[in-house]
């Protein structure tokens, strides 16, 4: 069975400035993919980044990217000139499989991010 | 942009009641599921659907659950006798089976 953890319940940044959420995984899989979701407060999930288990190179999507470890188990999110807007809870997910996949997701708990102005 | 809606937004009901929570997902995807978000915690997979039928299912998703795709629209999932601990925000998500799932906005389910 898959694991992900998220090891900071909550964190804060100043507008404008970067922060580094973190997550950390344990699978057996070889292939898999792996996820930022943002829930910001009307609940609605919403996927940030993804990045595919066998691609070295790290995501990028605008002020976001990823640092994927993946000797380490390790994945995690920065937020750069963070926004007010980029308030929200994120949560990191796995998903197994590759070249398309229909599987579940596992979620961590969730990091809650808040920008202040 | 095609997207995942849910209805009702929220639905009360007492302990030991029925309660159906409907999903339409991206029309044409193939692949749904629902999870469920208890008040402050993670998001759960409860179960997912291919074909007309269940392709994986989750521990929490026992005999009390049911889903189904009655009419080639819609997803629902059925709640035959509802506990306390059922109340929690419940999302339906669909893929056409790529790697990316679409969230619908969540049903808030509130046992009383």
């Amino acid at each position: 069975a898959q694991t992900v953890t998220q090891s900071q319940p909550e964190m804060s940044v100043q507008e404008a400035e970067t922060v580094t959420l973190s997550c950390t995984y344990d699978t057996s899989e070889n292939n898999y993919y792996l996820f930022w979701y943002k829930q910001p407060p009307s609940r609605q999930m919403i996927l940030v980044i993804r990045q595919e288990a066998y691609k070295q190179q790290n995501a990028t999507e605008n002020r976001f990217s990823v640092n994927f470890q993946k000797a380490a188990k390790s994945f995690s999110l920065k937020i750069s000139d963070s926004q007010l807007g980029d308030t929200a809870m994120y949560f990191c997910a796995f998903m197994r499989g590759s070249g398309g996949s229909n599987y579940k997701l596992t979620f961590g708990k969730g990091t809650l991010l808040t920008v202040n102005p | 942009e095609p997207e995942v809606t849910q209805t009702p937004s929220h639905q009360v009901t007492q302990m030991g009641q029925e309660v159906i929570l409907r999903c339409v997902p991206i029309s044409n995807h193939l692949y749904f599921y629902w999870y469920r978000q208890i008040l402050g915690q993670k998001v759960e997979f409860l179960v997912s659907f291919y074909n007309n039928e269940i392709s994986e299912k989750s521990e929490i998703f026992d005999d009390q659950f049911s889903v189904e795709r009655p009419d080639g629209s819609n997803f629902t999932l059925k709640i035959r006798s509802t506990k306390l601990e059922d109340s929690a925000m419940y999302f339906c998500a669909s893929t056409w089976g790529g790697y990316e799932q679409y969230f619908g906005p969540g049903t808030r389910l509130t046992v009383t």
